[in-house]
């Protein structure tokens, strides 16, 4: 079965330093998805790109936050100059069409220090 | 207001028990979607149920949806140790014109052996 791909799956930054995780979508879906969850709280939606712009973000989507598809597979969340309560995971999505499930990948937790 | 919300917080049962879940929601929906997470792990979709459908099954998994009431309900029949895990239900928010899914708090299901 298709899966999405995360890595890495552990990522330890310094305060203030960049950080780019990285996802691969599955092939054909057309929506990729970017949610953090903080220990112990909700899946929150930080931004969802579709042909290659995004077409919808969140408040905590701020001018820290960039996304970028590279290429024609990899999908990367940037992170500019990070902060303690960054510190999450960071979950990848991808679905064919918005009025699908998504389908989720195994989470990158990023721990600030 | 939370869109998506789950009760009960915690729920344990024993193996062979059903088990049900409610979501309530604040804005009109294009669908509503349940799913599930093992602990550290990523969400694995369950189903989804469109807003004009009133019931839905899939396996030993059984999703109502009342619009008018704005809430739906997740059963589980037989349940077995291995349905141990934490369960959303998460839908768009036609009201904001939000597509994204936004998820609720969620329920940690613990079934006893």
């Amino acid at each position: 079965e298709p899966e999405v791909t995360q890595t890495p799956s552990h990522q330890v930054t310094q305060m203030g330093q960049e950080v780019i995780l990285r996802c691969v979508p599955i092939s054909n879906h057309l929506y990729f998805y970017w949610y953090r969850q903080i220990l112990g709280q909700k899946v929150e939606f930080l931004v969802s790109f579709y042909n290659n712009e995004i077409s919808e973000k969140s408040e905590i989507f701020d001018d820290q936050f960039s996304v970028e598809r590279p290429d024609g597979s990899n999908f990367t969340l940037k992170i500019r100059s990070t902060k303690l309560e960054d510190s999450a995971m960071y979950f990848c999505a991808s679905s064919p069409d918005q009025s699908y499930g998504y389908t989720f990948g195994s989470g990158t937790r990023l721990t600030v220090v | 207001s939370q869109q998506g919300e789950e009760d009960p917080q915690a729920l344990s049962i024993q193996e062979g028990e059903n088990a049900t879940m409610n979501c309530s929601y604040k804005t009109s929906i294009n669908n509503l979607q349940w799913y599930r997470q093992n602990s550290g792990r990523g969400l694995v979709h369950l189903i989804l149920i469109r807003s004009n459908e009133r019931e839905k099954h899939s396996g030993r998994l059984r999703v109502t949806l009342d619009t008018s009431k704005k809430s739906s309900s997740l059963l589980i029949t037989a349940s077995r140790a291995a349905d141990t895990a934490s369960y959303f239900c998460a839908t768009d928010e036609l009201d904001t014109g939000r597509r994204a899914l936004t998820f609720g708090s969620g329920t940690r299901l613990q079934v006893q052996p």
